[in-house]
């Protein structure tokens, strides 16, 4: 069974600092993996999503990179804003099945400080 | 443009009484459709499932069910509810087939059962 894992649960950060948020997996025949953004009391919205065969995917400030044989996935965030805080969760699908079979992890809430 | 609707945003019932939460989804057809549960310090658990009208696909036996009345329309629903089905659920649509490879998620209704 596929577990993922999200390591800090929360960090605070000061303004313009570069950080980085971690995932690992146990299982790594994956299809792909998926970022993810949650405000409080919000839905998920997707940041980046990397195929198996991608090493990373970048969009503005976010830099996603995924170590298949590793069961990691890192992602960085330039010079981090307030707007920032919320919680990041990654999603990992499996090869075999539909969307139904992706695990999520619990997520690391970010504070970013004025 | 796809977008999905998720009603209501919160809710607050007593123990015993009856759920009933909706997910409508537009600007798509047959799409996947997703019911989760987002409990504080655990992960997104997938409820249920459905790759068409009238397909419903149950994925952790509960006190709820769901179920697809129209092509685009999905409802989550209890007789009587628990204390335990206090949460935050989520509603979520992919495409179906090849291209199933990510979800896109409703804003989510946090239920309080007192």
């Amino acid at each position: 069974k596929q577990e993922v894992t999200q390591i800090p649960a929360a960090l605070s950060v000061p303004e313009g600092e570069n950080l980085v948020l971690n995932c690992s997996f146990t299982d790594s025949a994956i299809y792909n993996l998926q970022w993810f953004r949650q405000d409080p009391g919000k839905g998920l919205t997707s940041l980046l999503l990397i195929q198996s065969s991608q090493r990373e995917q970048t969009s503005g400030r976010l830099n996603a990179s995924l170590d298949k044989s590793s069961g990691r996935s890192t992602l960085y965030i330039a010079a981090s804003q307030p707007g920032d805080s919320a919680t990041y969760l990654c999603a990992v699908r499996p090869i075999s099945g539909g969307y139904q079979k992706v695990t999520f992890g619990i997520g690391t809430k970010l504070q970013v400080i004025p | 443009s796809q977008t999905i609707h998720q009603w209501p945003a919160t809710l607050v019932q007593p123990v015993g009484s009856p759920l009933s939460l909706e997910c409508t989804v537009e600007g798509t057809s047959n799409p996947n459709l997703y019911w989760y549960r987002q409990a504080a310090g655990r992960g997104l658990q997938l409820l249920f499932y459905s790759v068409g009208i009238g397909q419903i696909s149950s994925e952790v036996p509960q006190n709820l069910s769901a179920s697809r009345p129209q092509d685009r329309q999905f409802i989550l629903s209890s007789k009587k509810l628990l204390l335990s089905d206090s949460g935050f659920y989520l509603c979520a649509w992919s495409v179906p087939g090849g291209s199933d490879t990510e979800a896109f998620f409703g804003q989510g209704t946090r239920l309080t059962v007192v």
